[in-house]
């Protein structure tokens, strides 16, 4: 089992332009959490997708970020029109059922973006 | 508002010391909480998980204790090797089975050989 996977691993974008995110859960995961951290602080939530859905994006800018998980296919965090303030580390996490203390979210080595 | 947070950013040990790590959290209704290890330029891994049933668990050279009365975490490293060297998260996840889980900000525990 490869594990979570992610890539980029990095990626550099200049202010304006898209940023595309990808994820890829482990085998037999139908369960995806997107995370993004900032240096020296801890994960911060964005989306959480179960295939096809978006089941919260509580944790999730309104304005020009948005997510999927395809029926086929990674799942894709999308930032369109990207600031400087979005430079951080996103990172990816999947579960074979709703994490919790039941199924245990798996996480990605992440993909650091950095706008220029 | 509710938050997780830790007592020390970076915490300095030598090779074969104990190492406790600890966290405060302001969420009584939290009823599950999880360690995490974070080395440079990788994700977060699962170290060990407590529910607030319980207020010891142990694993291997760690143990995770829980003091529900003063809302506190703490994760000790026995014999504390240069591996370890890393940050370390604390998370909690809130009643009703919430999946969402709340980061602290994290220690960066630096052993030195």
């Amino acid at each position: 089992n490869a594990g979570v996977m992610q890539n980029p691993r990095h990626l550099v974008r200049r202010r304006g332009q898209e940023a595309r995110l990808r994820c890829s859960p482990m085998k037999g995961h139908s369960h995806v959490y997107w995370y993004r951290q900032l240096p020296e602080e801890g994960l911060k939530f964005m989306v959480y997708l179960q295939k096809e859905n978006i089941i919260d994006e509580s944790g999730m800018p309104k304005e020009r970020f948005s997510a999927e998980f395809p029926k086929e296919g990674p799942s894709i965090l999308r930032i369109q029109q990207v600031v400087r303030g979005d430079s951080a580390a996103y990172f990816c996490a999947s579960s074979e059922g709703v994490a919790g203390a039941y199924n245990e979210q798996f996480f990605g080595p992440g993909t650091r973006l950095t706008v220029l | 508002g509710e938050s997780v947070g830790l007592h020390l950013p970076t915490l300095s040990v030598q090779e074969g010391d104990n190492s406790i790590i600890n966290c405060a959290y302001s969420n009584s209704a939290s009823d599950y909480f999880i360690w995490y290890k974070q080395e440079s330029g990788k994700g977060p891994q699962f170290i060990i998980d407590i529910r607030s049933n319980m207020d010891k668990r142990q694993g291997q050279r760690v143990t995770v204790l829980l003091n529900k009365t003063v809302k506190h975490l703490s994760l000790q490293i026995a014999a504390t090797q240069p591996g370890d060297s890393a940050v370390y998260f604390c998370a909690e996840e809130g009643s009703g089975g919430s999946y969402i889980p709340t980061f602290g900000r994290g220690t960066s525990l630096i052993v030195h050989p």
